[in-house]
């Protein structure tokens, strides 16, 4: 498997667009977590889904964020509008609910610089 | 809620030296703890997965403690090269799956 795999890597945007990052999470994986980390805070979690559905979407700053998942291998994080303050490192990992003995896995993450 | 810390934030050793990181959280009913690693610029790299059930796992150079009970982990680096420079953060895994990550330690071995 290829790993998570996040799209794009880098996305410079203008205020108040709208911005959309994608993930592919390990096949057979069906948790799936979105992750923001900033150098004053850290890693924070921003949404989780098991086997397609939200579990704890308490970490998503406003309602200009939206997650989706509408299937087992595709997931999106939407900002709209954007803000300069949404610029950060946004990372999506999954992991296997059925297989508690397995690691979570992260991709390498899509840097968002809001201008 | 589950708060995650990791003492020291920073550290810096001479290479060869042994190290222990530390990994304290408040709440024991956790199902799992993961230890990652992540250089600069880069994502998160998985070092060692503890299942609860579990006092240690072992890999490489690499062992990793856990202590439900007194809410607590460690991470201890062998012989540790300028390789290991990097920021060390673990993960607590609740029963729903979620994980809480401490706030990392950032460690420099110096040749």
């Amino acid at each position: 498997d290829a790993g998570v795999i996040q799209s794009p890597r880098h996305e410079v945007t203008e205020m108040g667009q709208e911005v959309t990052l994608r993930c592919k999470p390990i096949s057979g994986h069906n948790s799936l977590f979105w992750y923001r980390q900033t150098m004053m805070r850290g890693l924070e979690l921003l949404i989780y889904f098991n086997n397609n559905v939200p579990i704890d979407d308490s970490g998503m700053p406003e309602d200009r964020f939206s997650a989706k998942m509408p299937n087992a291998s595709f997931s999106t994080l939407k900002i709209q509008p954007s803000e300069p303050r949404d610029s950060a490192v946004y990372f999506c990992a999954s992991s296997s609910l059925r297989d508690r003995a397995t690691e979570a896995f992260f991709g390498q993450g899509t840097r968002l610089t809001v201008v | 809620k589950q708060e995650v810390t990791q003492i020291p934030a920073a550290l810096s050793v001479p290479e060869g030296e042994n190290l222990v990181l530390n990994c304290s959280f408040t709440d024991s009913a956790i199902y799992n703890l993961q230890w990652f690693r992540q250089d600069p610029g880069k994502g998160l790299t998985s070092l060692l997965l503890i299942q609860s059930s579990q006092r240690e796992q072992t890999s490489g150079r690499l062992n990793a403690s856990l202590d439900k009970s007194s809410g607590r982990s460690t991470l201890y680096i062998a012989a540790s090269q300028p390789g290991d420079s990097a920021t060390y953060l673990c993960a607590v895994i609740n029963a729903g799956n979620m994980l809480t990550f401490g706030g990392g330690t950032r460690l420099m071995v110096k040749p």
